[in-house]
């Protein structure tokens, strides 16, 4: 079976920019979180999705904002690129929304803002 | 708001040599506490999760760890070290108490672990 999975694979941008980051979760899985892993440290999270609706955001701005299409895909996008912005996003797939459910990473976008 | 602390950002061993990488948590509940394992360039890998049966929990690669609600710690080891083992590892927690969240990911800092031969 297919892991989670995640386009493009490689990014860069430059400042102002503004980017989409896709990902497919496991078959049947219907939850996805993003989270933003900036070189040097542990992953944060940034939302979540459950069935098309966000269930849990992060501490960070606006300029970010995500989505999750009727099949389970999801969509993260970040407006007005900061070199800050430069990590790699992971995105993670589980079957429920439950807390303690394991949760099944893509391999990440690696994102640049020059 | 939930923290979770890892010890050392680089451990160093030799190859067979016992591996043991530190986490402590801050919860006033003991949440959900996840080992990861990371590869260079890839995503992250679930090694073992505790949820609340046995203290001691066996997960993959020949990794253990044990929770122990006294010292709020879920340290991961592993009897003898393989080249293959290294890599950087993630201690992380879920509240169990859900809310706004629900199946939120806290993670540490992490720590590179490096197997001489």
């Amino acid at each position: 079976d297919a892991g989670v999975t995640q386009s493009p694979t490689h990014l860069i941008k430059t400042r102002g920019q503004q980017v989409t980051l896709r990902c497919s979760p496991i078959s049947g899985h219907k939850s996805v979180s993003w989270y933003q892993q900036v070189l040097g440290q542990g992953p944060q999270f940034i939302f979540q999705y459950y069935e098309k609706e966000e269930r849990g955001r992060g501490n960070f701005p606006d300029r970010f904002s995500a989505r999750q299409f009727p099949n389970y895909s999801s969509e993260l996008n970040v407006n007005a690129l900061l070199l800050g912005d430069s990590a790699l996003y992971l995105c993670a797939s589980s079957l429920e929304l439950a807390a303690g459910n394991e949760q099944f990473f893509g391999p990440g976008t690696r994102l640049t803002v020059l | 708001a939930q923290s979770v602390t890892q010890l050392g950002s680089h451990v160093s061993v030799s190859e067979g040599a016992l591996v043991l990488l530190r986490c402590n948590y801050s919860s006033s509940v003991p949440p959900y506490l996840f080992w990861y394992v990371q590869y260079p360039n890839q995503g992250l890998q679930l090694l073992l999760k505790y949820t609340s049966a046995a203290t001691l929990v066996k997960g993959i690669n020949g990794f253990e760890a044990e929770f122990k609600k006294s010292e709020t710690s879920f340290h991961l080891t592993k009897p003898s070290a393989h080249m293959s083992d290294a890599a950087e590892y993630f201690c992380a927690v879920s509240d169990r108490t859900g809310g706004t969240s629900y199946g939120k990911l806290t993670f540490g800092q992490g720590t590179i672990l490096t197997v001489h031969p």
